[in-house]
């Protein structure tokens, strides 16, 4: 069974500081994918990964992907509060039928 | 464009009953995922539903069982109710043709088995 890691699981941050969050999968796939959740709330995408090499930004988050070494950062770039959340990484198989999710990494961003 | 709902919010049942979940798709999907997600831990892949048959499936007994109808909602059945099936229950729609399996979540159906 293919198995999604992250890293760290908690993550507390002061506000302005950069970090990152590693997502390593055990078996090869070409797709990643990012979520986050707020406390008591569904999932939102964020990132999607499809190919070796391949790097998306959206505001303070920037996610890579690099399928030779089965892993996946997610980058914070000068955390800010409204960022407090916590993040999944996911996988799908090559026939985008079976859907690995991470750990999680819960973000808290202080002031 | 209408987003993926769920229904109903919440639920409380008893060991042994039986429960069934509510999605409808975002507009313009063909493909529902069901989710499990248990307090602090990600989301577990039940299964998939394309064009109105199981299309994938985790690891979850034959008692989780699903439906998908012509126009893309889907239910999600769980017979025998376990204590330990009290979860959050997320589904998610796609649209499989495109590259990539970006999914739109709803907002989820808190189950409490008592």
């Amino acid at each position: 069974e293919l198995k999604v890691e992250q890293n760290p699981l908690f993550l507390s941050m002061q506000e302005g500081k950069n970090y990152t969050i590693y997502c390593n999968y055990s078996t090869t796939s070409d797709r990643l994918y990012w979520y986050r959740q707020d406390p008591g709330k569904s999932l939102e995408s964020l990132f999607v990964l499809l190919s070796n090499g391949a790097v998306k930004q959206e505001g303070r988050l920037m996610a890579s992907l690099d399928t030779k070494a089965r892993l996946s950062t997610l980058h914070i770039t000068a955390a800010v509060h409204d960022l407090s959340a916590t993040y999944f990484c996911a996988v799908d198989n090559w026939a985008g039928n079976q859907f690995y999710f991470g750990t999680g990494t819960s973000l808290t961003v202080i002031p | 464009e209408t987003g993926v709902t769920q229904s109903p919010t919440h639920l409380i049942k008893t060991r042994g009953q039986q429960v069934t979940l509510r999605c409808s798709s975002q507009s313009g999907h063909n493909t529902v995922s069901w989710y499990q997600q248990a307090l602090g831990q990600g989301p577990q892949f039940i299964f998939q539903y394309y064009r109105e048959e199981e299309n994938g499936r985790g690891n979850f007994p034959p008692r989780f069982s699903g439906l998908q109808f012509p126009n893309y909602s889907s239910e999600l059945n769980v017979n025998a109710l376990e204590l330990d099936d009290s979860a959050l229950y997320l589904c998610a729609s796609s649209f499989k043709e495109e590259a990539g399996n970006e999914q739109f979540f709803g907002p989820g159906t808190r189950l409490t088995v008592l």
